[in-house]
């Protein structure tokens, strides 16, 4: 069975840009939760999705959207980006429900520059 | 708002046990405390959850105590592969939306 994958695995955008990250959940998953890791900091949450409805969000601008797709896939949409949003985007799916209880698998994460 | 305290890092020696505790007051009250482990240019892999108590795989313990307000994980006999970076993750329900909070992570270096 293939693992969380995300696409891309490395973007560059300029600031004033928009970038769309995606994100496919393991077979069966229904829930995925989207965070931001920069370098030498833990991953800070952003959303999480079940069943197409957001059940989360973190303390991020309304520049940071999402959604959740029927197929469970999701995208990440960050609009007017600015130098501070160069991270790694981790997507992370879990079997169903919210909360820490149940076990989240993380994708390799898309590495985003903004120069 | 939840918050959740690690230490910064932690040295050990092969086959020692290691345990990073964290901190964290304002836990949801139905959350489960996860801890993962993170290499350099991966996402966080799961070791091991619990709700109260004491829970045990086959890599880890994890020691709750009964107020949940902090966690210790115990690495038994680690090796030079346990380096790694470790986050406690927990549920938060402040301002009536969920969030999950990850630790500021500890980075354990294990030597020979």
């Amino acid at each position: 069975d293939a693992g969380v994958t995300q696409s891309p695995t490395h973007l560059i955008k300029t600031r004033g840009q928009q970038v769309t990250l995606r994100c496919s959940p393991i077979s069966g998953h229904k829930s995925v939760s989207w965070y931001q890791q920069v370098l030498g900091q833990g991953p800070q949450f952003i959303f999480q999705y079940y069943e197409k409805e957001e059940r989360g969000r973190g303390n991020f601008p309304d520049r940071f959207s999402a959604r959740q797709f029927p197929n469970y896939s999701s995208e990440l949409n960050v609009n007017a980006l600015l130098l501070g949003d160069s991270a790694l985007y981790l997507c992370a799916s879990s079997l169903v429900g919210t909360g820490a209880y149940n076990e989240q698998f993380f994708g390799p994460g898309t590495r985003l520059t903004v120069l | 708002l939840a918050k959740t305290t690690q230490p910064i890092s932690m040295d050990s020696y092969e086959g020692q046990e290691v345990n990073i505790t964290c901190s964290h007051n304002n836990i949801a009250t139905n959350d489960y405390i996860t801890w993962y482990q993170q290499f350099p240019s991966q996402g966080p892999r799961f070791i091991i959850q619990g709700y109260k108590t004491k829970v045990t795989n086959e890599v880890a313990s994890l020691f709750i105590p009964a107020d949940r307000k902090s966690s210790t994980l115990s690495l038994p006999r680690v090796s030079l592969s346990d380096t790694a970076v470790y986050y406690c993750l927990v549920g938060d329900m402040a301002d009536s939306s969920y969030k999950l909070i990850f630790g500021s992570g500890t980075r354990l270096l294990v030597r020979p």
